[in-house]
């Protein structure tokens, strides 16, 4: 079955960084798109970055381009998140999901919140 | 940037009633790129419908989405206990995804 395992949340201090990781397991990582979408305390759903399956085309929110940078290992079955330069406005739970023009699968989420 | 509005924004019904949920978009959109999620409190959302009107695999016959260009809606036809929840549509174009603001439903 399909499990996609967030890691990496935490508090972190504005200005911080903060690398996510996803760990992906039951289906055939290095065919598939693979996104982060968040959601802040209380609201709705944010999608933030995608990555193609072979890594050559990414694309990023507006809110966090520059600042974010999203990749993949496919040898490791893994998709990051590596985010610099958080502010306030970034506290969410963070998602990681699989597709391209939908997200089919998502993990648990992993909590980040910046604050001082 | 496509924006999605669904209304109503808070839905109140009761078990085996029908609910009938709107997403709007403020240009249109490819049906097959139109997706709605469910979302119960503390879990991550799952996948509804696909390409409009698809269902997700393991999704009940229950749920049904139809519509084209401006306008989508998802049915419920009979509210099951487990159906109470907040409800998302999302729209995937110009490499971007929008997601809406959400309808609750909730017992009545």
């Amino acid at each position: 079955q399909v499990q996609l395992v967030e890691s990496g949340g935490g508090l972190v201090k504005p200005g911080g960084s903060l690398r996510l990781s996803c760990a992906a397991s039951g289906f055939t990582f290095s065919d598939y798109y693979m996104s982060w979408i968040r959601q802040a305390p209380g609201k709705g759903l944010e999608w933030v970055s995608y990555i193609s399956s072979s890594g050559s085309t990414i694309y990023y929110a507006d809110s966090v381009k520059g600042r974010f940078t999203i990749s993949r290992d496919n040898a490791k079955n893994s998709l990051y998140l590596q985010m610099n330069s958080l502010r306030a406005e970034d506290t969410a739970v963070y998602y990681c999901a699989r597709g391209k023009y939908r997200a089919d699968y998502w993990g648990q989420g992993t909590l980040v919140t910046v604050s001082s | 940037e496509i924006v999605l509005t669904q209304s109503p924004g808070t839905l109140s019904l009761s078990p085996g009633e029908r609910a009938t949920l709107s997403c709007r978009a403020s240009q249109s959109v490819s049906s097959s790129y139109l997706a709605w999620y469910q979302q119960k409190p503390g879990q991550a959302p799952r996948l509804l419908i696909y390409g409009a009107s698809s269902r997700a695999t393991g999704i009940p016959d229950r749920f049904s989405g139809s519509g084209s260009g401006t306008d989508f809606t998802l049915t419920i036809s009979r509210l099951e206990p487990e159906d109470f929840a907040v409800y998302y549509c999302q729209q995937y174009g110009s490499s971007i995804f929008t997601f809406g603001p959400g309808t609750k439903v909730h017992i009545k």
